[in-house]
């Protein structure tokens, strides 16, 4: 079965310094990974995806993801916080049918200034 | 912003009544999803459609249904609804090329069962 865990349930970060949300998925073949962000009182906006190719994608806002095959891990990185990046952080896996979905915990991430 | 309204967007309703609560779309896509999102939990599917009058289940179906008359429009129906449906509910929509993952959500409906 498929699963996503993100260790860190909250993450504070000073304004610029640098940002990295962890995530580990459990997933026989390649999954397709995701990461969301989400504002209080609002849905999901997608921020980056990975199906195939470069094991570095990048995102909106600035953010980048790596994809690591040895550590089953999806990190999201960003080089310089905002203080409008606080909001709560998904990671997610799929499959290549579309058909099963998985979301983790979430990470809510504080920026101070 | 993609256009997908959710209605309503705060409900409290006693336990044991119907609900039924509304995703609609304007961008055409193929994909809608229902999702319940609860602490500690992340989100959570519940039922997804892949077309008109096409539904499946998701992983936490039990006590809900849903019906795609129209592309879109997607509903989700709470029977009779119990307490542990207290949650905020998320529609998203997808057309990624037939993979079918999620890329927009809603902003969410608050819904209380007392």
């Amino acid at each position: 079965a498929q699963s996503v865990t993100q260790p860190d349930i909250h993450i504070t970060v000073s304004e610029g310094a640098s940002l990295e949300l962890r995530c580990n998925y459990s997933y026989g073949a390649t999954p397709y990974l995701f990461w969301y962000v989400q504002s209080p009182g609002q849905g999901l906006q997608l921020l980056l995806k990975y199906f195939s190719g470069d094991t570095l994608v990048q995102g909106i806002k600035g953010f980048e993801a790596e994809f690591k095959r040895s550590q089953s891990s999806f990190n999201l990185r960003k080089p310089s916080v905002h203080w409008s990046d606080a909001a709560e952080y998904f990671c997610a896996v799929g499959t290549n049918t579309g058909n099963q979905f998985y979301f983790g915990t979430g990470t809510s991430l504080t920026v101070i200034p | 912003d993609a256009g997908i309204t959710q209605s309503p967007r705060h409900k409290v309703t006693e336990t044991g009544t119907p609900v039924t609560l509304r995703c609609h779309q304007t961008e055409n896509h193929r994909y809608m999803y229902w999702y319940r999102q609860d602490p500690g939990h992340g989100l959570r599917l519940i039922h997804y459609s892949y077309g008109v009058k096409d539904t499946d289940k998701g992983e936490v179906s039990d006590g809900y249904s849903v019906s795609r008359s129209k592309t879109e429009d997607f509903l989700l129906t709470l029977e009779s609804a119990t307490s542990s449906q207290t949650s905020v509910y998320f529609c998203a929509i997808s057309d990624f090329g037939g993979l079918g993952q999620p890329q927009h959500f809603g902003d969410g409906t608050r819904l209380s069962i007392l």
